[in-house]
Parts: structure tokens; sequence; C-alpha cells
């Protein structure tokens, strides 16, 4: 079973600050990673696929990078609807979702 | 507009039984494989089943082989996640999510609401 590690587990910011999340395959995932972002009480939504791929309506702001094993998150200048808690997700066999990072002012 | 609606949830006495359904509706289900994931407090999200869009193809953590099984009605476009011999350790929340393509590859592009299990005596 591939493992992911994400990091931090909890990232304080402002608005206006540029944000990096990461998240660590425990063996190459060929570009399969996925992050979502999940608010409380809600179901995650999708951002990237294929680790640079922004969905459709997601903001400009959100941008993925990496391959082999180690992946990014950047939100460039947080919002104040970005305050969530984000996963990434293997799915190069199977799935395997990261720990989760929560964004809290 | 996607939507995927769960129901079924609720309290269930360890090695009882509930069925999970999820209706689906604003694309071609028949088109696409589905997922279930779960989520608790303790283990965030578990990517628990997926089937392939003609049903041939299913798929499933370990921690759930043998006693979760996953099936779909594309008649109804709806999928279903009958769970026996439960666990105290299967209560989450379960979100049905529509797959990327017809053969799961458990990218979930859209989710459902999610329903509660419970598994409590």
């Amino acid at each position: 079973e591939i493992q992911m590690t994400q990091s931090p587990s909890t990232l304080s910011a402002s608005v206006g600050d540029r944000v990096t999340i990461t998240c660590r395959a425990s063996q190459s995932i060929s570009g399969r990673l996925a992050w979502y972002q999940q608010k409380p009480g809600k179901a995650p939504k999708l951002l990237i696929y294929m680790a640079t791929n922004l969905e459709d309506g997601v903001p400009s702001r959100f941008s993925g990078s990496g391959s082999g094993t180690q992946f990014t998150l950047t939100i460039s200048t947080l919002q104040p609807d970005d305050f969530a808690t984000y996963y990434c997700q293997q799915y190069d066999n199977l799935g395997t979702f990261g720990g989760g990072t929560k964004v809290e002012i | 507009e996607v939507q995927l609606v769960e129901s079924g949830g609720g309290l269930a006495q360890p090695g009882g039984s509930l069925r999970l359904s999820c209706a689906a509706s604003g694309f071609t289900f028949s088109n696409y494989a589905m997922t279930w994931v779960r989520q608790t407090p303790g283990k965030g999200l578990e990517w628990v089943s997926s089937i392939s869009a003609s049903s041939g193809r299913t798929d499933y953590a370990d921690s759930v082989k043998g006693r979760l099984t996953i099936s779909r009605d594309n008649s109804k476009n709806t999928v279903y996640l009958q769970m026996d011999s439960l666990r105290v350790e299967d209560t989450a929340v379960y979100f049905c999510a529509k797959d990327s393509a017809p053969v799961p590859s458990t990218l979930c592009e859209h989710w459902g609401q999610g329903t509660q299990v419970t598994v409590s005596s």
C-alpha cells in the first residue's frame, strides 16, 4: 500500500500570504496526485489532478507542482475563503489520502 | 449539475448490517466508475471501494474486504454499499463520489454530502 505523508498538519497564515503544503508518497505514483479542499461539515472538493492540472472553476491562485514522490500545493495569495483543510491523494494504485493540512488564521 | 445524494446511514450494532445508497443525477451515470470514501476524525479520509461503469470490476480496501460489497444499478442511477459484519471501527461519514473514467481510478471529481454510520452496542 502506498503511504502519503502531508506536512505541515496545521498551518497558521493571514490573508494575502503565500501558502505551501507538501505531500510525499512512499513510492513513485506517476504523477497521479490530486489535491482536495474540505470545509467543516462539507464534502471534499477536487482542486487539482495529475499533480498540476487545475479543475474547472478553481481559482488560478491555486497551483500544484512536483513529480516522482514529492508534490506541492501552493496558494499564491491566501483569501478568506481558503481557510480550510487540504488533502492530497494518490490514485496510481487504488487510492490513499494524506493526513490533511488545516490552514487557519 | 452533478448531484450525488447518499442515504441509508444510521446506527447499527457490531456484527450488524446496513445498506448505503447513492442516487446520482446531472451526468451519464452508466459512463463512469463510482467510489465510496469514508472519513473519521481520527483516521481522516480513507478510500473504501470502487466499481467500474459496467460493474465488471470492483476494488476494495483491505480493511473492508469480505465485509462490504459495492454494486450499482445503471437503470436507477444508483450505487450501493452493502455493509455486513460491521465493526466499531467502521463508524464514519461515508461519501460517494463520481470517478473520472469508466474504469476505477479513485480520482473523485464530485462528492455527495455524506451519510453518518455509527456502529455501537
